[in-house]
């Protein structure tokens, strides 16, 4: 069974600094993807970034983006220049690849990040 | 836009009831999920719908049942409401296909039982 682990329940951050979430996983699985998910208070949980196991270049939207480490199982997030608008939950989460078929998502436990003016 | 919508932001029930929530998505998806968020738990997969009248167990099933009569909705059933069912609940739904699968998110239910 895959598992996802997040260690670090909660972080802060100064404003307009960088900072990095840490996300581990295990699986015995080739091919899969990556998720960071974002839910901010009271708000709906977006997509920040995902990663597909099988690239090899580390994945980026704008201000955010991962160092994936496939052989370490490790999936971590950047975020640069953070906002106050970065205060949210964020989930890195797993999915197996089916190719074509459903795909459930493994969630890890959250880490709550809050941006300090 | 991806919409997904979710019957009531807030519902207190009492133990004993039969509770019903229930999501909706407008954007054709083949799979719809129920998920439950606890603190310091994350979110866990309660059961998956890939088709309309299909359904599938998740992680934690027990004292839950669903519904997917229609390709947009799918129900979300707790027989008999105790209190360790009080939690959020959210929906999501996805395509079927290559790719990633992105997963797109309802608001979410907070439900207490007293």
């Amino acid at each position: 069974a895959q598992t996802v682990t997040q260690s670090q329940p909660e972080m802060s951050v100064q404003e307009a600094e960088t900072v990095t979430l840490s996300c581990t996983y295990d699986t015995s699985e080739n091919n899969y993807y990556l998720f960071w998910y974002k839910q901010p208070p009271s708000r709906q949980m977006i997509l920040v970034i995902r990663q597909e196991a099988y690239k090899q270049q580390n994945a980026t939207e704008n201000r955010f983006s991962v160092n994936f480490q496939k052989a370490a199982k490790s999936f971590s997030l950047k975020i640069s220049d953070s906002q106050l608008g970065d205060t949210a939950m964020y989930f890195c989460a797993f999915m197996k690849h089916y190719g074509g078929s459903q795909g459930n998502l493994i969630f890890g436990k959250g880490t709550k990040l809050s941006v300090k003016p | 836009d991806v919409k997904v919508t979710q019957s009531s932001r807030y519902l207190v029930k009492r133990t004993g009831e039969k509770v019903f929530l229930e999501c909706v998505q407008d954007m054709d998806h083949e799979n719809m999920f129920w998920y439950r968020q606890d603190p310091g738990l994350g979110l866990r997969l309660i059961y998956f719908s890939y088709d309309v009248k299909m359904k599938e167990k998740g992680d934690i099933p027990e004292g839950y049942s669903v519904s997917r009569e229609k390709k947009e909705r799918f129900s979300l059933i707790l027989e008999s409401a105790s209190t360790n069912q009080t939690s959020m609940y959210l929906c999501a739904s996805s395509l079927v296909g290559l790719g990633s699968n992105e997963q797109f998110f309802g608001p979410g239910t907070r439900l207490t039982v007293l």
